[in-house]
């Protein structure tokens, strides 16, 4: 069974720049998580997704993130001005269910910085 | 304010001794607490799910423990070696019915051989 895929693993821009992150889920997962994990951090939760309907979003900084999982399988995240505090690493995890006993797997993750 | 610390930033053991690594909660109610494995450059793995009407849990040389009333878990490794070498994320989720998983900030386990 393949894994959580991302795509780029790194990038590299300069603040006020623009930035996508995409994400293709293990098949058959109906939930969706994207992460960011600030170095020596644990990560932190910005959106989640049940097929492609939002689930929470509360900590999704709105004003220069965007998320969407259009046809409820990939997702992309992207960042509209880039901020130095954005440098991070983004992890994209799913689950077969919403449900808090349900195992998320993760993908590699994509390395930002914003310079 | 709700808080998850995780005992210390590293912990270093030697080869076959039992790495215990702490995870304590506050302002939160979990119904599960879940356990990652992170190496360098990789996304988290999971290890183990304990429930909070369970009080342990264990899976070949690991061991977690689960008290809501001191609001903490162990989390152990029984005869450590080198490839157990890994940061180590503790997760809970905030009640019953909640999905959504909070992370500690994990502890970096070093076994030196």
């Amino acid at each position: 069974e393949a894994g959580v895929a991302q795509s780029p693993r790194y990038k590299i821009i300069e603040k006020r720049q623009s930035v996508a992150f995409w994400c293709n889920p293990i098949s058959g997962h109906a939930t969706l998580y994207w992460y960011q994990q600030i170095l020596g951090q644990g990560p932190k939760l910005l959106i989640q997704f049940q097929n492609n309907g939002v689930v929470d979003d509360s900590q999704l900084p709105k004003d220069r993130f965007s998320a969407e999982r259009l046809k409820g399988v990939d997702s992309t995240l992207k960042i509209q001005p880039a901020k130095l505090e954005d440098s991070a690493v983004y992890l994209c995890a799913s689950s077969p269910r919403l449900a808090g006993q349900e195992t998320q797997y993760f993908g590699p993750g994509t390395r930002l910085l914003v310079l | 304010s709700q808080k998850i610390e995780q005992n210390s930033e590293a912990l270093n053991i030697q080869e076959g001794k039992t790495a215990t690594l702490t995870c304590n909660y506050t302002n939160y109610s979990p119904a599960y607490l879940q356990w990652y494995r992170q190496d360098p450059g990789r996304g988290p793995v999971f290890l183990l799910l304990i429930r909070e009407n369970e009080k342990e849990k264990r899976k070949e040389r690991l061991k977690v423990t689960f008290d809501t009333t001191l609001k903490q878990s162990l989390f152990h490794i029984t005869a450590s070696q080198p490839a157990d070498s890994a940061t180590y994320l503790c997760a809970l989720t905030r009640g019953t019915g909640a999905n959504n998983l909070f992370f500690g900030t994990g502890t970096r386990l070093t076994v030196i051989p």
